[in-house]
């Protein structure tokens, strides 16, 4: 399967710690995308890096992917309680019309 | 700018019975899509279509159907709902841009029951 295989399913830290996560797939990619959800919700875009991308960034999300390794990391900075949700990476495999969806990391951020 | 719209947000069938699951974008994206999520876990596709006038198959296909109705609409139909059928289901589009891939948008799911 060339699905994104996500590390770990869950993580627990105190608020302003930072928060790493990760996902390896198995197929050349020609992107991968990160998204958030919050409980009860529909999926919300973060972040898309391009195969040629080495990292990217936005606000306190960064991104960073090792195609020689298959994997990617999202780190958040300064975590908040609003951090709070389920974060997906999706792989956007080369010749594919479609995204494949990891199962996804529990981030829980304690006051 | 609704975005990506879905209705019902809930519904309860009974074994057997049928049901369609509307989607529509505002977005004049090209390529919509149905997933289905189950508790702890991530999605998987159902159906897509890429363009107007094209579906296929995702990974777990089997007891549904759909229809791309026109460039905003795409509608998914179980016709003899079963228990294993129970889920959340998101419907998406995205722009699918030449030599890549755009983002995908989703809607606010439906939480289906089927006793």
């Amino acid at each position: 399967s060339q699905q994104g295989e996500e590390d770990p399913q869950a993580l627990s830290i105190q608020e302003g710690e930072n928060a790493t996560m990760n996902c390896s797939y198995k197929t050349s990619i020609n992107n991968l995308q990160w998204y958030r959800q919050n409980s009860g919700r529909g999926l919300v875009h973060l972040i898309l890096i391009r195969s040629n991308e080495r990292e990217k960034h936005s606000g306190r999300l960064r991104v960073t992917l090792d195609t020689s390794k298959k994997s990617s990391s999202l780190l958040i900075t300064a975590s908040r309680a609003a951090d709070t949700a389920s974060y997906f990476c999706a792989v956007g495999s080369r010749g594919a019309q479609k995204l494949v969806f990891g199962q996804g990391t529990r981030l829980t951020i304690n006051p | 700018n609704a975005g990506v719209t879905q209705t019902p947000k809930f519904q309860v069938l009974k074994t057997g019975q049928s049901m369609t699951l509307q989607c529509a974008q505002d977005m004049n994206h090209n390529s919509m899509y149905w997933y289905r999520q189950d508790p702890g876990m991530g999605l998987r596709l159902i159906y897509y279509s890429a363009s107007e006038g094209t579906t296929d198959k995702g990974e777990v296909p089997n007891g549904y159907n759909v229809s791309r109705l026109n460039k905003r609409e795409f509608s998914l139909r179980l016709e003899s709902a079963a228990p294993s059928q129970t889920s959340v289901y998101f419907c998406a589009s995205s722009a699918l841009l030449a030599g890549g891939w755009d983002t995908q948008y989703f809607g606010p799911g439906t939480r289906l029951t089927v006793l």
